[in-house]
């Protein structure tokens, strides 16, 4: 089966500028994450969505930081305006149903802000 | 909330021998405990995982052991391989494909 698949994989924008990434689960997948992992450290939770609904994002900089997934599959995750703290990573991942299964994560955005 | 510590960060090994990484967290309730091993340029990839009913779990080389009382559990790697070189996390959830929190790594390189 078709893995997590996320787009773009690399970016580089400058400071104040805004991004967008999105991503697109395994198929018929219900839980959708995504996580922020800075160099050296390990992924950080952000937000997670249930179908179309946020079970959690008490992590998501909601000031800067907002998430989409309509209609229950893909998702975009994007920040306005971007500071240079948020280089990083940006990881999505899905599982079949909360509390079943593996998550299985995509390969990443790679953020660079300058 | 959950906070999971991993050690060593670095870890060095010749072919053949065997890796040990540690983690501990600190929410009791956790109770779904998977390792990640992450390559270059990719998403981490789960690798084994245990739950909290369970006190060790093997799968081929490696293996993983829990102690819920300590709230510490382990990643065991025998017979390591150049190809087990990677970035290994711990992580810890309440159950599975839920919010999971993350160690901050090991970076374990295995030489020839």
């Amino acid at each position: 089966e078709a893995g997590v698949a996320q787009s773009p994989r690399y970016k580089i924008i400058e400071k104040r500028q805004s991004v967008a990434f999105w991503c697109n689960p395994i198929s018929g997948h219900a839980t959708l994450y995504w996580y922020q992992q800075i160099l050296g450290q390990g992924p950080k939770l952000l937000i997670q969505f249930q179908n179309n609904g946020v079970v959690d994002d008490s992590q998501l900089p909601k000031d800067r930081f907002s998430a989409e997934r309509l209609k229950g599959v893909d998702s975009t995750l994007k920040i306005q305006p971007a500071k240079l703290e948020d280089s990083a990573v940006y990881l999505c991942a899905s599982s079949p149903q909360q509390g079943l299964g593996e998550a299985f994560f995509g390969q990443g955005t790679r953020l660079t802000v300058v | 909330g959950e906070n999971v510590e991993q050690h060593p960060s670095t870890l060095s090994v010749q072919e053949g021998d065997s890796a040990v990484i540690k983690c501990t967290y600190s929410d009791s309730a956790s109770n779904y405990f998977p390792w990640y091993k992450q390559e270059l340029g990719k998403g981490p990839q789960l690798i084994i995982d245990i739950r909290s009913n369970v006190g060790e779990k093997k799968d081929q080389r490696i293996a993983v052991t829990l102690n819920k009382t300590a709230k510490h559990f382990s990643l065991h790697i025998t017979e390591t391989q150049p190809e087990d070189s990677a970035v290994y996390f711990c992580a810890a959830s309440i159950e599975s494909a839920s919010k999971l929190t993350f160690g901050t790594g090991t970076r374990l390189q295995v030489t020839l």
